[in-house]
Formats: structure tokens, sequence, C-alpha cells
């Protein structure tokens, strides 16, 4: 099984304020990951798939980036309601054996 | 839009059957797309359980395998879950969701909890 590991686990920053948030695959992914967001109550929300492409109506101010092993979400300057839970997941094999990663806890500084 | 909705019982006994159903709307299952499962627990977070194809493709978890059978009803737009044996460690919220590598639209979610 191919294991996430997301760090940090928790990010304090203020609106306007440039995030980066990092998640690392215990073996190479070439580009296959995706990036959700999550909010108290709701589902995760789709914000980047391949790495580096946007998802749907995703705003320009999150980018992925990485290949490989190393990944990285950024969001470069936060709104108010981008502060939630950050998922990283894993789509390399097929036969699917889908990981995600334990969250990143964006908050509010 | 394609939306997801689960439904199914909140309370299941332990060794009991859990059985789940997702209602696809505005969007027919049989024109694409893989559809599945994904768990998730304060303890061991988001876990991917199964998926299919309309046409028959259908691929789990190899660590949920044994008590796992997702299926389609394509008559009715919608495809379910059961998971057979189930204990406290089972309890989640459990989401349906659309595709085959990454899962681009999510159902609202429903809480099963097993307990007697």
């Amino acid at each position: 099984e191919i294991v996430m590991t997301q760090s940090p686990a928790t990010l304090a920053l203020s609106p306007g304020e440039r995030a980066t948030l990092s998640c690392r695959a215990s073996q190479s992914l070439g580009g296959n990951i995706a990036w959700y967001q999550q909010k108290p109550g709701q589902a995760p929300r789709l914000l980047v798939y391949s790495a580096s492409t946007r998802a749907t109506g995703i705003p320009d101010r999150f980018s992925g980036r990485g290949s490989g092993t190393e990944f990285t979400l950024t969001i470069s300057s936060l709104q108010s309601e981008d502060f939630a839970v950050y998922y990283c997941q894993q789509y390399y094999n097929w036969p699917p054996m889908h990981t995600f990663g334990q969250g990143t806890k964006l908050e509010i500084k | 839009q394609v939306q997801l909705q689960e439904s199914g019982p909140g309370l299941v006994r332990p060794s009991e059957t859990l059985s789940l159903t997702c209602n696809v709307s505005h969007y027919s299952i049989t024109s694409g797309y893989y559809w599945g499962w994904v768990r998730q627990t304060p303890g061991k977070g988001l876990e991917w359980i199964a998926n299919l194809y309309h046409s028959g493709n259908k691929y789990y978890n190899p660590s949920l395998e044994s008590r796992v059978t997702i299926s389609v009803d394509t008559s009715k737009n919608q495809f379910s879950l059961k998971m057979n044996s189930v204990t406290a460690s089972d309890t989640a919220v459990y989401y349906c969701a659309r595709g085959a590598y990454f899962m681009d639209v999510w159902g609202k979610g429903t809480t099963v909890t097993v307990s007697s």
C-alpha cells in the first residue's frame, strides 16, 4: 500500500498570506495525485488532479506542483473560505488501491 | 449538474450487513465514468472502499474485499454497497463519488453507526 504523509498537520495563517501544504508518497507516483478541500459537515471537494491541473471552477489562487514522491498545494493569498482541511490522494495503481493522506488543517491565525 | 445522494440505515447491529444506495441525478450512469464509495472515520481518515463501471468492472480495497460488494442498477440509475459482518470499526461517514482515479463529484455523505 502506498502511504501518503502530509505536513504540517496544522497550519495557522492569516487571510492574505500564502499557504504551502506538502504531501509525500512512500513510492513514486509520477503525477498521479489529487488534492481535496473539506469543510466541516461537507464532503471533500476536488481541487487539483494530475498533480497540477485545477478542477472545474477552482480559483487560480490554488496551484499544485510536484512529481515522483514530493508534492505541494499552494494557496497564493488566503481567503476566509479557504480555511479547511486539505487531503492529498494517490491513484497510481490500476486495479485501483487509492489512498489518502491524513490531512492538513488550515486554520486562521 | 450531476448530483449524488446516499441513502440507507443510520444504525446497523454488529455482525449484520450494512447496505447503502447512491442515487445519481442529472447524469446517466451508463454514459461513462466509474462510480464508487469512500468512507471517513476520525481514526483512519478517508478510506477508498470500491468502485465499478456500469458494464461490469468492479474493484475493491483489498483490506475490505472479503466483506464488501458493490453493484449497479442501471434501470434506477443508482449503485449500491453492501458490507457484511460489520463491527464498531465500520462506524463512519460513507460517501458515494464519481471517478476511477480521482473523485470529482461526491454525495453529501451518510453517517452509519454500528452498535447494538
